[in-house]
């Protein structure tokens, strides 16, 4: 079936610096990339929407210069959190979309980041 | 954009049936999903549903209806392992790709 690797599984780091997290798509073409993040015992909340070779969509109050979102190919999509801060320690989660794939989402496994 | 409302919590004894409900309003409805989730995991799909009616799948079944903005899905013979939030998720496709806008989860407690 349809893998999505999400790297790294858990990252601390200290606040004011970056981070970035990526998502593979291992046998599919991820034509779209979903972006979630999610704080301990609520839901998931999307917080953008990329596509192979475009610019994301933001969620309304995601902060775009903050969460960079890169989709420049069809197997990679990337999150990089700028100048972290405590509030952004999260599990951040992505899904992707693929061809081929019918109605189907493939997540990845998540991404624990603690900003210290 | 979305509303999606479940109940917070439900708690059941092994080998009981429980029943979540999920209640939406969208735009672009296009396609209802359930997620089963434990703690620090990444979701694990349950089902789907586009056309009303029933989807049975062993233990797991999903209902959907349209006009009433309407879904549940049901855990029969309950098993400790059931015990996880249950997401319920609607897909958008307004803008073609398709999001897909979560609730809050149930938190299912399955008792011995």
């Amino acid at each position: 079936g349809a893998v999505v690797s999400q790297h790294p599984s858990w990252v601390i780091c200290k606040s004011g610096t970056s981070v970035k997290i990526e998502c593979r798509s291992l046998d599919f073409q991820a034509t779209t990339m979903f972006w979630y993040r999610q704080f301990p015992k609520q839901s998931l909340m999307l917080m953008a929407t990329s596509n192979e070779g475009s610019k994301a969509t933001y969620e309304q109050g995601v902060e775009k210069d903050k969460f960079l979102i890169n989709h420049a190919s069809l197997t990679l999509s990337t999150l990089t959190v700028t100048s972290a801060h405590p509030e952004d320690s999260s599990f951040y989660i992505c899904s992707a979309r693929g061809r081929g794939r019918g109605y189907g989402y493939t997540f990845g496994s998540g991404t624990r980041l603690t900003v210290v | 954009g979305q509303n999606i409302d479940q109940p917070t919590e439900m708690t059941a004894t092994e080998g009981a049936i429980v029943q979540i409900n999920c209640t939406y309003q969208t735009s672009g409805f296009n396609g209802l999903f359930w997620y089963q989730q434990h703690a620090g995991e990444a979701p694990t799909f349950l089902s789907y549903n586009v056309l009303d009616g029933l989807e049975e799948k062993g233990r797991f079944s999903s209902f959907l209806s349209r006009s009433k903005g309407y879904s549940y899905l049901l855990l029969k013979e309950l098993q400790m392992k059931d015990s996880a939030s249950y997401l319920c998720a609607v897909r958008d496709e307004t803008d073609s790709w398709g999001k897909l806008q979560f609730g809050a989860g149930t938190q299912v407690v399955v008792t011995p």
